[in-house]
């Protein structure tokens, strides 16, 4: 069946500007994540969804991301005012439990 | 805080060598351990996931062993070759929280 998808794959934008970045987890996973990974590391974690709710933002580095999943399946992950240190790459997940988790192939935002 | 160490950060090797890949973890109330391929430019991909109480999982050529009490997985890889290229990440879920870990990976490349 389909897997984890993220739109888009690229994503080029100037410093300020506000982006959003999707995901659409596979069908019937009730449980959702945002990481992001920079170059050489692992990825970070940012926001955890259990169905609509966000069970865990702590990982958010501060007020300009947040992340929505009004329907408990897609999300869409929005940054404002975005800064050259939101470079990175950002993937998605998601899971039918707590257990195995698959991901989307990420999106690369370049702020220039 | 959970920490999650790799060692070696790159390997490389030539074909049908047998490898090892080591993760280390400073909390060993962990609820699983998680180990994952990621290609270049690409998402995740899981391999194996071993729950708390059991000590290996083996899929194909790939074994993953777990010691929780000296926070330490080891994945091992039979017959290795180059298909095998790729960065291989360990991911720890602490008990209590559904939020994993993730050490920078291991980047490994297989030459024919």
């Amino acid at each position: 069946g389909a897997g984890v998808s993220q739109t888009p794959s690229n994503k080029v934008t100037e410093k300020g500007k506000y982006v959003e970045l999707r995901c659409d987890p596979i069908s019937g996973h009730t449980a959702l994540y945002w990481y992001r990974q920079s170059l050489g590391q692992g990825p970070e974690f940012l926001i955890y969804f259990q169905g609509t709710g966000a069970a865990d933002d702590s990982g958010l580095p501060n007020d300009r991301f947040f992340a929505v999943r009004p329907e408990g399946s897609v999300s869409t992950l929005k940054i404002q005012r975005t800064e050259r240190g939101d470079s990175a790459v950002y993937l998605c997940a998601s899971s039918f439990s707590t257990d195995t988790q698959y991901f989307g192939p990420g999106t690369r935002l370049t702020v220039l | 805080k959970q920490e999650v160490t790799q060692i070696p950060a790159a390997l490389s090797v030539p074909e049908g060598e047998n490898l090892v890949l080591n993760c280390s973890f400073t909390d060993s109330a962990i609820y699983n351990l998680q180990w994952f391929r990621q290609d270049p430019g690409k998402g995740l991909t899981s391999l194996l996931l071993i729950q708390s109480s059991q000590r290996e999982q083996t899929s194909g050529r790939l074994n993953a062993s777990l010691d929780k009490s000296s926070g330490r997985s080891t994945l091992y890889i039979a017959a290795s070759q180059p298909g095998d290229s790729a960065t291989y990440l360990c991911a720890v879920t602490s008990g209590g929280s559904y939020i994993p870990t993730f050490g920078r990976g291991t980047s490994l490349i297989v030459h024919p």
